[in-house]
């Protein structure tokens, strides 16, 4: 039973360039959520996604970065026109079903890190 | 604004003692709490989670005490193990409004377990 998948692990863009990140959730889990932290701090709440849609996006900044989770495929978070400060470890959480509650527990990837130079 | 605090950045501790990890949080809308474990370069795996209701859950080693009127929480690590050195996050969720996919984080306080 493979835990939730995130790929690239390691990201390196210039400034100005895109950012892709990916994510697949565990076997039956259909909520993912994406997190990121930046160096030094607690990880922050970005986006919550249901299949084709877009459930909370209050933690995404207004510009540039964006959301998906098609009805086939992985969860992609897309970071366009990169400054040095997306510099972070972008973690994909995901569930079977919203969020915590009585025997619903949200697990998290091992993270994609992106630097840019 | 940081709603959740670890005061301590780093703890130090030797084998077979006990490990405290303390936590405090500013908004009282919070009703659920959580601790992660986190080694370097992986994602955090859930530990130990206590709701509002509660003031003390226990899981094998790990036991996490909740204050409510002093908005505080700690994990209890006994024994610690060498194999416990991690970073530890507390979160917080606010579970009324449907919010209970959003946690909000502290900034972790690294373990480590002397031999």
């Amino acid at each position: 039973n493979a835990g939730v998948m995130q790929n690239p692990r390691h990201l390196v863009r210039r400034r100005g360039q895109e950012a892709r990140l990916r994510c697949s959730p565990m076997k039956g889990h259909s909520h993912v959520y994406w997190y990121r932290q930046l160096p030094e701090e607690g990880l922050k709440f970005m986006v919550y996604l249901q299949k084709e849609n877009i459930i909370d996006e209050s933690g995404m900044p207004k510009e540039r970065f964006s959301a998906e989770f098609p009805k086939e495929g992985p969860s992609i978070l897309r970071i366009q026109q990169v400054v040095r400060g997306d510099s972070a470890a972008y973690f994909c959480a995901s569930s079977p079903s919203q969020g915590y509650n009585s025997g619903n527990t949200i697990y998290f990837g091992e993270g994609s890190w992106l630097t840019v130079v | 604004d940081q709603q959740v605090k670890q005061n301590s950045p780093s703890l130090s501790v030797q084998e077979g003692r006990i490990s405290i990890l303390n936590c405090d949080y500013t908004n009282s809308m919070f009703d659920y709490f959580l601790w992660y474990k986190k080694y370097p370069a992986e994602g955090p795996t859930f530990l130990i989670s206590i709701s509002s209701i509660k003031d003390k859950n226990e899981d094998g080693r790990f036991t996490v005490f909740l204050n409510k009127s002093a908005k505080h929480l700690s994990l209890h690590i006994v024994p610690s193990q060498p194999g416990d050195s991690a970073v530890y996050f507390c979160a917080a969720s606010d579970r009324s409004g449907g919010s209970n996919y959003k946690l909000t984080f502290g900034k972790g306080t690294l373990l480590t377990v002397n031999p």
